[in-house]
């Protein structure tokens, strides 16, 4: 247990379908971060929070949408998905981008099929 | 329950020295081995491992899989200042079908001292 918790752990939606990942941190950090596993690939770093205001979008589909109403939350929200968007998505968190090098906690990630 | 352990958790080196970072697992349907170096906020990545004893090397980066005794170990050599970061070892698993996970270790927090 990282104390970083994600749900659901497993979505399957439409592509015309809305749903919503959670992320909650439990370690009293101020970054939060949504990352983007697909097979065979590395990690790809999609949204950073740090204080609860986003420092950095790379380049995402406006289909995904981060909210991060304060610093143990970090929600993405999903829309008109396509099917090539089907991958792991995984919160991490960590003491703040103001921190020299910072330990970063992954959740367990969610498992997202678009169907 | 999938386990990814490294070790040392920290280490502080002159510049110049070699070190030897290690990570072990327990995971079924093992996929591959990945490491990653992390410095200000995103992980980059090193190497991904799928084969044993086949060396994969980046510069004076190198990395091993041992898949019979569950571990790969990162070896840097002639360490700079800037090689001071938090290596990230994660191990992918098969879940099935097009399924796959990752389970990450915490880290080993490298100090390369001038």
């Amino acid at each position: 247990e990282t104390g970083v918790t994600q749900t659901p752990r497993h979505l399957v939606m439409g592509m015309t379908n809305k749903k919503s990942l959670k992320c909650e941190q439990h370690l009293g950090h101020n970054a939060m971060y949504w990352y983007k596993q697909s097979a065979k690939k590395p990690l790809e770093l999609m949204f950073v929070y740090n204080f609860k205001e986003q420092t950095e979008n790379n380049s995402v589909p406006s289909r995904f949408s981060p909210e991060c109403p304060n610093s143990s939350h970090l929600f993405l929200h999903l829309h008109t998905l396509q099917p090539e968007d089907s991958a792991l998505y995984l919160c991490a968190s960590s003491q703040s981008l103001n921190t020299g090098r910072m330990r970063t906690y992954f959740g367990p990630g969610t498992r997202l099929t678009v169907t | 329950e999938d386990k990814v352990v490294q070790s040392p958790l920290s280490l502080v080196v002159h510049e110049g020295d070699t070190v030897t970072l290690n990570c072990s697992y327990e995971v079924t349907n093992f996929r591959s081995l990945l490491w990653y170096k992390q410095e200000k906020k995103a992980p980059t990545f090193l190497f991904m491992l799928t084969s044993s004893g086949i060396e994969k090397k980046s510069g004076r980066l190198s990395s091993i899989l041992d898949k019979k005794e569950l571990f790969s170990i990162l070896n840097i050599t002639a360490t700079q200042t800037g090689d001071s970061a938090i290596y990230l070892c994660a191990v992918e698993k098969d879940s099935g079908g097009s399924n796959y996970k990752l389970t990450f270790g915490k880290g080993t927090l490298l100090t390369v001292n001038p």
